[in-house]
């Protein structure tokens, strides 16, 4: 069965650092989804990947997925308070609907 | 942007009795809908897929007779956790599949339920 590791397990950081977070498959990857979570509450959506070398960003966060589609990064740039929780990485298992998640990375910004 | 939510929010129920979740999605169809289990510090981990009009997909160890799915309309999925033990209190999120956007699932707040 498919696996994704993140690392790191957790972050603290200082506001206005630059930080990566990586999301590791034991499978090729057919697709990648980033989502925020905030302790004790759903899933908010960031961004999906889905080519070979493909980059996306909003705002201050810039997620990309290496040419093997076995890794993706998540690099925020000048972090701040409102970037803590909880980021999961998931990807969709082949030919379903089904999504299965990484460990997670639990994010602190300190002022 | 595609919203999804949950009700209730949270719920404490007494040890045998059985707890309605409801899951809709308030601007989008979804012909497809997911319900997640979550352990404290600990990811999601995929209980059922539930599809409208027809029975859902249970994963492997998760008991279908004890966690009910309906989806009964393409707006709304329900779980019902039946004759609930302290071991099922945990937090129950849902996801739903937005019919004109096929590659996004937009989650729901979640649900805690506590078992006492």
């Amino acid at each position: 069965s498919q696996e994704l590791e993140q690392s790191p397990q957790s972050l603290i950081v200082q506001e206005g650092k630059n930080l990566t977070i990586n999301c590791t498959s034991s499978k090729t990857l057919y697709g990648l989804y980033w989502y925020k979570q905030k302790y004790g509450e759903g899933l908010i959506f960031l961004m999906m990947l889905q080519k070979g070398g493909e980059e996306k960003s909003h705002e201050k966060i810039t997620a990309k997925l290496d040419e093997k589609k076995q890794q993706s990064s998540l690099h925020i740039t000048a972090s701040q308070p409102s970037h803590a929780g909880i980021y999961l990485c998931g990807a969709p298992t082949w030919n379903t609907d089904k999504l299965i998640f990484g460990t997670g990375t639990r994010l602190q910004v300190f002022p | 942007g595609a919203v999804v939510s949950q009700h209730p929010s949270w719920v404490i129920c007494k040890s045998g009795t059985s707890v309605k979740i409801e899951c809709r999605s308030l601007d989008f169809q979804a012909t497809t809908m997911f319900w997640y289990r979550q352990f404290p510090k600990q990811s999601l981990m995929l209980m059922a897929t539930s599809n409208e009009g027809s029975k859902a997909t249970y994963e492997q160890g998760v008991e279908k007779d004890k966690f009910l799915i309906n989806h009964a309309s393409l707006t709304l999925s329900t779980l019902t956790v039946t004759s609930a033990h302290p071991e099922d209190s945990s937090f129950y999120i849902c996801s739903a599949r937005d019919w004109g956007d096929q590659e996004t699932q937009y989650f729901g707040p979640g649900t805690r339920l506590l078992v006492l």
